[in-house]
């Protein structure tokens, strides 16, 4: 079973720094890795989607990367902003079932001014 | 263009009650998705259906039913409502790329229920 875990559970940060989320995978034999935002109260919003074959995805400050041979993926995010105060969530699709997903329970950050 | 739609948004239901969640998605997407959220245990899918007239179970599908009737709907049944039933619900639906490679999801706003 694919278990994906996310670290760290919570992030609290003065706006302007850059920061790194991770993700972390137990099965490597994954068909692509998305990361999204969840704001309190809503629906999931896609950030970045990673194909298996890809390295990175970018995004306006927002950076991606996958290694499958390690299991791990990275959300950068530059020069935080208050506005980027969400839940993360990473989730990997393993392809067996038609886009099935696998989520982690997300990491919390809190950027304050 | 809505994307995915939810009803209703909220519900309290009383143990043993029956209710349906509709999905509804305006992109023609082949795939769709019932997930739910429980504090600290992450989405966790309970079916999902990969066309119309199609279903499958995903991993927590004891004590809900699905239908996909028609392409753009997606509906959640609780036959016999029970209070470890009480979660957030978000449908999902995703399309095949014209590469044919990628499943990128979008996800309704979700609806609360609670069942007491």
């Amino acid at each position: 079973k694919q278990e994906v875990t996310q670290i760290p559970a919570a992030l609290s940060v003065p706006e302007g720094e850059n920061l790194v989320l991770n993700c972390s995978f137990t099965d490597s034999a994954i068909y692509n890795l998305q990361w999204f935002r969840q704001d309190p109260g809503k629906g999931l919003t896609s950030l970045l989607l990673i194909q298996s074959s890809q390295r990175e995805q970018t995004s306006g400050r927002l950076n991606a990367s996958l290694d499958k041979s390690s299991g791990r993926s990275t959300l950068y995010i530059a020069a935080s902003q208050p506005g980027d105060s969400a839940t993360y969530l990473c989730a990997v699709d393993r392809g067996s079932t038609l886009g099935r997903l696998y989520f982690g329970r997300g990491t919390q950050l809190t950027v304050w001014p | 263009n809505a994307g995915v739609t939810q009803t209703p948004k909220f519900r309290v239901l009383k143990t043993g009650q029956s209710m349906t969640l509709l999905c509804a998605q305006d992109m023609n997407h082949e795939y769709m998705y019932w997930y739910r959220q429980d504090p600290g245990m992450g989405l966790r899918l309970i079916h999902y259906s990969v066309g119309e007239g199609t279903t499958a179970k995903g991993e927590v599908p004891d004590g809900y039913n699905v239908s996909r009737l028609k392409k753009q709907n997606f509906l959640l049944g609780l036959e016999s409502a029970a209070p470890s039933q009480t979660s957030v619900y978000f449908c999902a639906s995703s399309h095949l790329d014209r590469v044919g490679s990628t499943y990128e999801q979008y996800f309704g706003p979700g609806t609360r229920l609670t069942v007491t």
